[in-house]
């Protein structure tokens, strides 16, 4: 059970667009359409804005959007806001009926 | 309003025991699966244990070596974590969450578990 793959940091301007990559294997990430990120502002709770892949949570801004391409995902947020600064994680369903989480992304917002 | 509330957390010796409570309200508590989710100080989220809404079937992290046990009680809406053999690798908060879509649609705001002598 690895931890999936993540940058360690990411950074970008408000306004731009930026992309959060999560790399896996053919048990997790490229074997099932069950990748979700979540979003962890500091001392707070962790909040999904993605799950199976590309689908929003009611609530959950459009600017947030999902994908994958064989074993490895992505979240993009775009149109960014300082208020989108935290730590994003993404997790994946595995062949052995587990879940797996990356090891997190910093975003900060210039 | 969907609501999970854990206790249970605490200061306990190596080698010692807790067990987690997770409370559930706001929805059908025996429909969903449910999630045990740790986060050590400093670090990222890892995943701990799943449980079926029947209870009926349960999943664990390698780490957990036969040394925690989830379940629950559907009556009570209630969510167990039975956390045995503890040692200082265990200190970490503790969220339970609602298992929806193969995801962890919320959360509870966690309860702190530390591990020292």
């Amino acid at each position: 059970q690895s931890a999936l793959t993540q940058p360690a940091s990411v950074s970008g301007s408000p306004g731009q667009s930026i992309t959060i990559s999560c790399t896996g294997t053919s048990s997790d990430v490229a074997g099932y359409n069950y990748v979700s990120w979540y979003q962890q502002h500091p001392g707070k709770v962790p909040k999904l804005v993605i799950y199976e892949v590309t689908n929003r949570p009611s609530g959950i801004s459009s600017r947030f959007s999902g994908s994958k391409s064989d074993n490895t995902a992505s979240l993009t947020i775009s149109g960014l806001q300082a208020e989108d600064e935290a730590d994003y994680y993404c997790s994946s369903y595995t062949a052995a009926t587990t879940w797996v989480f990356g090891g997190g992304t910093k975003l900060t917002v210039l | 309003e969907v609501q999970l509330v854990e206790s249970g957390g605490g200061l306990v010796q190596p080698g010692g025991s807790l067990r987690l409570s997770c409370a559930a309200s706001g929805y059908t508590f025996s429909g969903d699966w449910m999630h045990w989710v740790r986060q050590a100080p400093g670090k990222g989220l890892v995943w701990v244990a799943r449980i079926t809404g029947s209870g009926a079937g349960t999943s664990y992290a390698d780490f957990v070596k036969g040394r925690f046990t989830i379940s629950r009680d559907n009556p009570r809406d209630t969510l167990f974590l039975q956390l045995n053999n503890l040692g200082a690798e265990d200190t970490a908060i503790y969220f339970c969450g609602r298992g929806q879509f193969y995801a962890m649609t919320v959360w509870g705001q966690g309860t702190t578990v530390t591990v020292s002598s």
